[in-house]
């Protein structure tokens, strides 16, 4: 079974400046991991995705997150936030290897970030 | 493509009554998720279909919950009796077969008084 921890529950930031998003997972089985973004009323997106391959992999809207499997995370990156990245972040991760087509989702983490 | 379609986007019910939300999945995808997001507990996967076959329910949290996918275009999730602590919003998730990406719909966010 996987789990995933979001320890920051909201993280307030002004414009401009970097923000880090932790998100650490458990697994006994090797993992796909994936941060979302929620924007206010709307469904969930797809920001980004570790498959394999290089560790540090690059989405949408200048975010990026690095897979470190000796730490069981996968933190979510940004160096310059605008007003428009306020929204709700969620780290999700899927087995493979197995009979599994689930994904788990953190509990979200709510990226305030102010003028 | 119009991506997944929910209805109704917002639902408000009184307690006992039957409420059935409505999901329409993007044309080719063979996969259909139903989850449940609430303050207290997140993100929940509630059942999932592959082929319109329920795979696995084991998310479904009572006998008053239930789901069908009639055919590879169209699912419902219905819940009867309703109760307060059902109000939530609901999102209906679906993705081809090898992919790894699931593409959500809009929601529909449930009251129930």
């Amino acid at each position: 079974a996987q789990s995933v921890t979001q320890l920051d529950s909201q993280v307030p930031v002004f414009e401009e400046a970097p923000v880090e998003l932790r998100c650490n997972y458990s697994s006994s089985v090797s993992v796909y991991l994936f941060w979302y973004v929620q924007y206010p009323n709307q469904g969930l997106q797809l920001l980004l995705k570790y498959l394999s391959g290089s560790t540090l992999v690059k989405g949408i809207n200048g975010f990026e997150a690095e897979f470190n499997k000796s730490q069981t995370s996968f933190h979510l990156r940004k160096p310059s936030v605008h007003i428009s990245d306020t929204a709700e972040y969620f780290c999700a991760v899927r087995g493979y290897g197995g009979a599994t087509n689930k994904l788990i989702f953190g509990t979200g983490t709510l990226l305030a970030v102010q003028p | 493509d119009a991506g997944v379609i929910q209805s109704p986007r917002h639902e408000v019910t009184e307690m006992g009554q039957e409420v059935t939300l409505r999901c329409k999945p993007i044309s080719g995808h063979d996969y259909l998720f139903w989850y449940r997001q609430t303050m207290m507990r997140g993100l929940e996967l509630l059942i999932y279909f592959n082929n319109n076959v329920p795979i696995d329910d084991s998310g479904m949290p009572e006998d008053r919950f239930s789901a069908k996918m009639p055919n590879a275009s169209f699912s419902t999730l219905k819940i009867q009796p309703s109760e307060p602590r059902d109000s939530a919003v609901y999102f209906c998730a679906s993705r081809p077969d090898g992919a790894d990406t699931q593409y959500f719909g809009p929601g529909t966010r449930l009251t129930v008084l």
